[in-house]
């Protein structure tokens, strides 16, 4: 079964502190991966997509990675801000259009 | 970048009636549109997929007389929750593809069945 994993399920961190976010994922012949950030109540908002043939992306203080052969990628931000929090979802297209989405990590950024 | 509405945003109804959620490509042709579920504090849960003139495909355990569907042109898609009982309610939210790869989600759905 194709499963995507997010740990922790929560995380607190100190405004201006760097921090990664994990996601793990059951089979390594992805199409692609997304990383999303959904704030209570609402949609999702897509931060980076990374095509299997990549290996990073990076959009402002966001950088995303993949290792296919581990079955990882990390999502990193820089230099932390209250806006920053909110939930983090890792979701991933094994080779067909469907994507299989993490249980996010909540991310509160303490001011 | 790509915009995807959804309306209403948010909608409370009687237990037996039905309820239908808009999902609209607003700056690009969605030839497939999918439609998921989350549960208060859980993930996604994708419930269907439509493919603008065909039918949708459901995922398993997903009633198809229950969530009707129809994707009758490249920028709407149309979910109707039939007679709506206390456990439909949740956040239902869409998303939309076109040409390239990516999933362009709406702003949700928020469903209350009294």
């Amino acid at each position: 079964k194709q499963e995507v994993t997010q740990i922790p399920a929560a995380l607190s961190v100190p405004e201006g502190e760097n921090l990664v976010l994990n996601c793990s994922f059951t089979d390594s012949a992805i199409y692609n991966l997304q990383w999303f950030r959904q704030d209570p109540g609402k949609g999702l908002t897509s931060l980076l997509l990374i095509q299997s043939s990549q290996r990073e992306q990076t959009s402002g203080r966001l950088n995303a990675s993949l290792d296919k052969s581990s079955g990882r990628s990390t999502l990193y931000i820089a230099v932390s801000q209250p806006g920053d929090s909110a939930t983090y979802l890792c979701a991933v297209s094994f080779g067909n259009e469907k994507l299989t989405f993490g249980t996010g990590t909540r991310l509160t950024i303490i001011p | 970048g790509a915009v995807v509405s959804q309306h209403p945003s948010r909608v409370i109804c009687k237990s037996g009636t039905s309820v239908k959620i808009e999902c609209r490509s607003l700056d690009f042709q969605a030839t497939t549109m999918f439609w998921y579920r989350q549960f208060p504090k859980k993930s996604l849960m994708l419930m269907a997929t439509s493919n603008e003139g065909s039918k949708a495909t459901y995922e398993q355990g997903v009633e198809k007389d229950k969530f009707l569907i129809n994707h009758a042109s490249l920028t709407l898609s149309t979910l109707t929750v039939t007679s709506a009982h206390p456990e439909d309610s949740s956040f239902y939210i869409c998303s939309a593809r076109g040409t390239s790869n990516e999933q362009f989600f709406g702003p949700g759905t928020r469903l209350t069945v009294l």
